[in-house]
C-alpha cells in the first residue's frame, strides 16, 4: 500500500471557522492531489500540487487553498467554512511525468463536518 | 473537455451472478488512460485497473474482467461469480495525455447478496 496518511480522520466544525486537513506521503512522489467525495457526484478534484509551491486549480476550487512546501506535505485549508463544505475529502498521489501511467493512490480520507 | 460516465448507478445482485458495469467516456485526445477504482463499504479507493488508448487488448484478472473499445467509447468492468466482498462503489476514471488530472465518473454502488 501506498504510504499516505490523512489527519484528521474526522472533523466537526463551526460555520466560518478556518480548518486546515493534512496529507502526508512517504513515496516522495511529485503530484499530490485533495479530492471531495459527495453523494451523486462521485470523486470531484479540488487542488492539486506539481511540485514544492507549485499547485493548480482543479473543479471545485472556490473555497478552498492549498500549499505545499514539502515535498511529503499537502494541506488543504478551507478558510471560512461553510455546510456546502460538509464532504468526505481524499488526498491522493501519483509518481506521474510524460510517460506516467497517471495512478493515482488514495489516502484513507478526512470526515468534514460543518454545523 | 472530458467526461465519464457510468449509467448504472446502483445495481443489486446475488451471489454467483456475474455482473458488468458500464463505464462510456469522452475526450478528443487520441492518448489517454481509463482507470478502475473500487470503493468497499471501509471507504478506501483502491485502484484496479489502467489501460491506455494504444492498447485495446481485454484484460482478466482473476474473477475480473475489462472491456475496452474505442469504437464504443466505453470500458467496461466484469464480475465473475459475484461474491459478497465484491459489495462496494465502483468508479471509472480518464486521465488524458499531457495532464495529470483525472476525471472520476459518479460511481456505481454494487450490492452483492448472499
Amino acid at each position: 500500500d501506498a504510504g499516505i496518511t490523512q489527519s484528521p480522520r474526522h472533523k466537526v466544525t463551526e460555520t466560518g471557522t478556518p480548518v486546515t486537513l493534512r496529507c502526508h506521503q512517504t513515496e516522495n512522489h511529485r503530484y499530490m492531489y485533495w479530492y471531495r467525495q459527495d453523494p451523486g457526484h462521485g470523486l470531484r478534484l479540488i487542488h492539486y500540487s506539481y511540485g514544492v509551491k507549485d499547485t493548480d486549480k482543479g473543479e471545485v476550487s472556490d473555497g478552498y487553498s492549498v500549499s505545499r512546501s514539502k515535498t511529503e506535505d499537502f494541506l488543504l485549508t478551507l478558510e471560512s467554512a461553510t455546510s456546502s463544505q460538509t464532504s468526505v475529502y481524499f488526498c491522493a498521489i501519483s509518481e506521474s511525468g510524460w510517460d506516467s501511467k497517471y495512478e493515482q493512490y488514495f489516502g484513507p480520507g478526512t470526515r468534514l463536518t460543518v454545523t | 473537455a472530458q467526461k465519464v460516465t457510468q449509467v448504472q448507478t446502483e445495481i443489486s445482485v446475488v451471489e454467483k451472478e456475474d455482473v458488468t458495469l458500464d463505464c462510456v467516456y469522452e475526450t478528443r485526445d487520441t492518448t489517454y488512460y481509463l482507470f478502475w477504482y473500487k470503493q468497499p463499504p471501509s471507504g478506501e479507493l483502491v485502484f484496479l485497473i489502467r489501460r491506455n488508448s494504444f492498447d485495446e487488448q481485454n484484460e482478466i484478472s482473476g474473477r475480473y474482467s475489462w472491456n475496452f473499445q474505442k469504437s464504443t467509447s466505453s470500458f467496461n468492468f466484469t464480475i465473475t461469480a459475484s461474491q459478497v466482498v465484491d459489495s462496494a462503489v465502483y468508479f471509472c476514471a480518464l486521465g488524458v495525455g499531457g495532464s495529470e488530472k483525472l476525471v472520476f465518473g459518479k460511481g456505481m454502488k454494487l450490492t452483492v447478496n448472499p
